[in-house]
C-alpha cells in the first residue's frame, strides 16, 4: 500500500503556479520523496525528489516541511502540458526497488 | 543524456503465444534495469530488477521470465501467455547508489485475446 495521501485531483491555470501536496505522515528518517507525473498512455517521468531540504530543478521545486510529515511539489509557471496524473511516493533510498505509485492528483491545467 | 527505449509500443496477442519484450538503455554503464506492470486504473507493480549481466531478482512469482543478456539490455519473456498477463509493461533504469530515481521508457501496451 502507499504509505501517501494526496487529493484526488486539483485545477490550476495556464501560466499560474500549481502547488501539489502530499500528506507522508509516517515517513521514516531514512526514506525519501519522489515525485514522479504520468499523461495518459505514456510512462512515467521523474520529476524530483529530496530528503529532508527543499529542493529545485528546471521542472519544479519540492518543499518538505521540517517534521518531513508532508511536501508540497510547485510547478512555478504551469502550462497545459502539465496536465497530468502527480505521483508522490516515499521510498527507502537504498533498496533495489520498488516504487508504489499510489492513486496520485489529477492535475488539470486550464487556459 | 540517458535515453531508454521499449519496444513494440502496442502488442496484441493470442492466450498461448509466447512472448518477448525488448528494452534498452543508452547513455550509462552498469545501470539497475526494472520490469513493472500497470494494469487498467491501478499502480505500478515491480516484476523483476537487475544489478548486473546475468542477475534477476523477481518479485511476483509468475508466467513471466526476465533475462539480461547484455549490460543495457533487459527483456522480460513469457513461453504461454494468460489472459491476465494483460497490461502496461514499463522498463526503468536507474544509475546505481543510494537514492538514484528511476527513469521509465514509454512502455508496451500488451492484450491479450
Amino acid at each position: 500500500d502507499a504509505k501517501t495521501t494526496q487529493p484526488p485531483s486539483m485545477d490550476c491555470a495556464e501560466g499560474r503556479a500549481a502547488n501539489l501536496p502530499c500528506n507522508h505522515s509516517t515517513i521514516s528518517g531514512n526514506e525519501y520523496v519522489y515525485w514522479y507525473r504520468q499523461i495518459h498512455s505514456q510512462g512515467p517521468q521523474y520529476i524530483i525528489h529530496g530528503l529532508k531540504n527543499n529542493e529545485t530543478n528546471e521542472m519544479a521545486s519540492l518543499i518538505i516541511t521540517e517534521d518531513r510529515k508532508s511536501s508540497t511539489l510547485i510547478l512555478p509557471h504551469a502550462t497545459l502540458r502539465d496536465t497530468a496524473v502527480y505521483y508522490c511516493i516515499v521510498k527507502f533510498g537504498g533498496s533495489q526497488g520498488n516504487l508504489i505509485f499510489g492513486k496520485g492528483t489529477k492535475l488539470s491545467v486550464k487556459p | 543524456s540517458q535515453t531508454i527505449h521499449q519496444w513494440p509500443a502496442t502488442l496484441v496477442q493470442p492466450v498461448g503465444s509466447p512472448l518477448s519484450l525488448e528494452c534498452t538503455v543508452e547513455g550509462t554503464s552498469n545501470p539497475n534495469l526494472y520490469w513493472y506492470r500497470q494494469a487498467a486504473g491501478r499502480g505500478l507493480q515491480l516484476l523483476f530488477y537487475s544489478v548486473g549481466i546475468g542477475q534477476i531478482s523477481s518479485e511476483v512469482p509468475q508466467n513471466l521470465s526476465a533475462s539480461r543478456p547484455q549490460d543495457r539490455q533487459f527483456i522480460l519473456s513469457s513461453k504461454k501467455l494468460l489472459l491476465s498477463d494483460s497490461g502496461f509493461y514499463l522498463c526503468a533504469w536507474s544509475t546505481t547508489g543510494w537514492n538514484q530515481p528511476q527513469h521509465f521508457g514509454d512502455g508496451t501496451r500488451l492484450s491479450i485475446l
